[in-house]
């Protein structure tokens, strides 16, 4: 089975462009989780989707951040305009909460994002 | 706030020997459940070991066991005859039931491991 598939896998960008990360998460799992990872602040959440809908987006850090899940098997994390403190690794994650509560997310394999 | 601790931010582990690596958690639920990912330098997670709190028995997968102690909130992942391959960043993780009873998990920073020959 094709597990999450994250693109690009890296990106490199000047500051003030706009980076646009997309991820297809595992066919039939129906919860799709945003990561950002970096060596101060370890592994935060921005945000996650139940069935396409935002659920919590408490961690998307300000309103240069935005997420969309159109359909089931995509999803976008859109920075306009990009900074140098975003550079990080991108995870996203998948579920399949209906399959019952114990069930762990399953991870792409992440996008590095370096902005000059 | 709901937090995971892990109290060790380097550890290292002659090959073949056994090393454990602690985790502490603190949650007001009664029902979660808790993870060990392993982030090898290729970077990807791996989920290692799961464990359901109502489970008194403590999971076991292969190398790869926990101490559940759940009246200490602490969940530490045990690997027995290490390999090199073992060598990765090591993850703990809890589950959080929000109000509109969707889980999402809440993460430790991290414990480096490394393996001598």
């Amino acid at each position: 089975d094709a597990g999450v598939i994250q693109s690009p896998r890296h990106e490199v960008t000047e500051m003030g462009q706009e980076v646009t990360l997309r991820c297809k998460p595992i066919s039939g799992h129906n919860s799709l989780f945003w990561y950002r990872q970096t060596m101060m602040r370890g592994l935060e959440l921005l945000i996650y989707f139940n069935n396409n809908v935002p659920i919590d987006d408490s961690g998307m850090p300000e309103d240069r951040f935005s997420a969309k899940m159109p359909n089931a098997s995509f999803s976008t994390l859109k920075i306009q305009p990009s900074e140098p403190r975003d550079s990080a690794v991108y995870f996203c994650a998948s579920r399949d909460q209906g399959a019952g509560r114990n069930q762990p997310q399953h991870f792409g394999d992440g996008t590095r994002l370096s902005i000059l | 706030a709901q937090t995971v601790t892990q109290s060790q931010p380097e550890m290292s582990v002659q090959e073949a020997e056994t090393v454990t690596l602690s985790c502490t958690y603190d949650t007001s639920e009664s029902d979660y459940y808790l993870f060990w990912y392993k982030q090898p330098p290729s970077r990807q997670m791996i989920l290692v070991i799961r464990q359901e709190a109502y489970k008194q028995q403590n999971a076991t997968e292969n190398r790869f066991s926990v101490n559940f102690q759940k009246a200490a909130k602490s969940f530490s992942l045990k690997i027995s005859d290490s390999q090199l391959g073992d060598a990765a960043m090591y993850f703990c993780a809890s589950t959080l039931l929000n109000a509109g009873n969707n889980r999402k998990l809440i993460w430790g920073l991290g414990t480096s491991l490394a393996v001598n020959p």
